[in-house]
């Protein structure tokens, strides 16, 4: 069964403080990786797919780099702004379902 | 270019009745996945639809069921349902099953049982 586990839960930032978020994987046949930024109440938002290792994928403050085990979304001089829950999830060659991970939820003080 | 559009948005409903949800995917998208978001359980599939066919399902009991209809819009339904069925119930529609397609969520239900 496909696993997904994310660090750290939840994380307090300074506005500049540039931190990584972490997600371990097991999976059989990774057929991509994913990431989403969620907002309360309101549904993911895409961010990026990653679907081999050494493959790296940028967007404003976002970068996001994979391994064979493990994926890491680093958040570059933050910004209040970038606050929210971000969530990892993968699909395997066994099926056509996301596995999400429990999300890192990243608080941006200004 | 329209999103996933899911309705309605808030739904507030008694035990022991029955709830049918709404999603319309992005115009040309095939795939309906439906899944289910709780504080204690995260993010959880119940199950995906493509070409009006049920293609995997979570492991959810049977009183959760799902159709698609031949324009790709889909629907869930929850039947008897319990306190713990509360839960934000969120569809992501794909262009279709293969590598490469990601997958869009729409803003989701907010279902409350009481």
């Amino acid at each position: 069964e496909d696993q997904v586990t994310q660090s750290p839960e939840a994380l307090r930032l300074q506005e500049g403080e540039s931190s990584s978020l972490n997600c371990s994987y097991t999976v059989s046949g990774l057929r991509g990786l994913f990431w989403y930024r969620q907002d309360p109440g309101k549904g993911p938002e895409f961010l990026f797919t990653l679907y081999s290792a050494g493959e790296e994928k940028e967007k404003e403050r976002l970068k996001a780099t994979l391994t064979k085990k493990e994926s890491f979304l680093h958040i570059t001089a933050p910004k209040p702004e970038d606050s929210a829950t971000y969530l990892c999830a993968v699909i395997s060659a066994a099926g056509n379902k996301l596995t999400f991970g429990g999300g890192t939820r990243v608080l941006v003080k200004p | 270019k329209a999103g996933v559009t899911q309705t309605p948005r808030y739904l507030i409903k008694t035990r022991g009745q029955q709830v049918t949800l709404s999603c319309s995917p992005i115009s040309g998208h095939r795939s309906v996945s439906w899944y289910q978001q709780t504080p204690g359980q995260g993010l959880q599939f119940l199950f995906e639809y493509f070409s009006e066919t049920q293609r995997n399902k979570g492991n959810f009991p049977g009183r959760f069921s799902g159709r698609q209809f031949s324009n790709s819009r889909s629907e869930m339904n929850v039947s008897t349902l319990e306190l713990g069925d509360s839960a934000l119930y969120l569809c992501a529609s794909r262009r279709g099953r293969g590598q490469g397609t990601e997958a869009f969520f729409g803003q989701g239900t907010r279902l409350t049982v009481v």
